[in-house]
């Protein structure tokens, strides 16, 4: 089945810190992989995606590289910023055309000035 | 609105009782999904819709929970004879059909507390 594996937190990190959140996935498919976050009072929303191996996903300063060798799809940010500060959901759907989402537990990030 | 509304935000309710969730999609979005997503966790998929009709609905736990969008717009997840181990945030999406895939934009959830 479908599943995701993602980094536990919480993490803390200073300004201006590296960041990364790892995720693994275990697909029977060819997945599509994606970054959801959901920043403090509002809901989940699509940060980054990749629908295929090898494409990178980026926004707003945050990357991720879809790795099939690996199965990870790997979060970075070089250097994060207060508001950055929220709860990041890794997810892969099916890719057959219907859009359900498999999510993370989810990794709250706190970043401090 | 311009997004998608859940109502209510909050719910309590005794161990037994029915309850509504209703969620109002973004206009002209014909997908609409149900997820649930419990203390620490991520949102667990239950229901999904295309218009009128449920495409998949294998995420629904037991036949105590069922969801209509009669006219393929607004949405409301039933669940009756409720269990405490049913307390959870309930969050509704729609995505638009040739949209992103992958891309559901999310309501701020009904979190429903079973006493």
């Amino acid at each position: 089945g479908n599943s995701v594996t993602q980094m536990e937190g919480p993490v803390t990190l200073s300004e201006e810190a590296f960041l990364t959140i790892n995720c693994t996935y275990t697909a029977t498919g060819y997945p599509s992989l994606f970054w959801y976050v959901q920043y403090p009072g509002e809901g989940l929303q699509l940060l980054l995606k990749a629908t295929k191996a090898d494409d990178k996903g980026s926004n707003k300063g945050f990357e991720a590289t879809y790795r099939k060798e690996t199965t990870s799809f790997h979060l970075e940010k070089g250097s994060v910023q207060v508001s950055d500060s929220a709860v990041y959901f890794c997810a892969l759907s099916e890719g057959t055309g219907a859009n359900n989402l498999f999510f993370g537990t989810g990794t709250r990030l706190t970043v401090i000035p | 609105g311009a997004g998608v509304s859940q109502t209510p935000s909050n719910k309590v309710t005794e161990k037994g009782k029915y309850v509504e969730l209703r969620c109002d999609p973004i206009s002209g979005h014909t997908a609409l999904y149900w997820y649930r997503q419990s203390l620490g966790q991520g949102p667990e998929f239950l229901i999904y819709f295309q218009g009128t009709g449920a495409a998949d609905d294998s995420g629904l736990p037991n036949d105590r929970f069922f969801a209509v969008r009669p006219e393929g717009s607004v949405s409301t997840l039933k669940i009756q004879r409720t269990e405490r181990g049913d307390s959870a945030m309930y969050l509704c999406a729609s995505s638009l059909l040739g949209g992103v895939p992958g891309e559901l934009f999310f309501g701020e959830g009904s979190r429903l507390t079973v006493l």
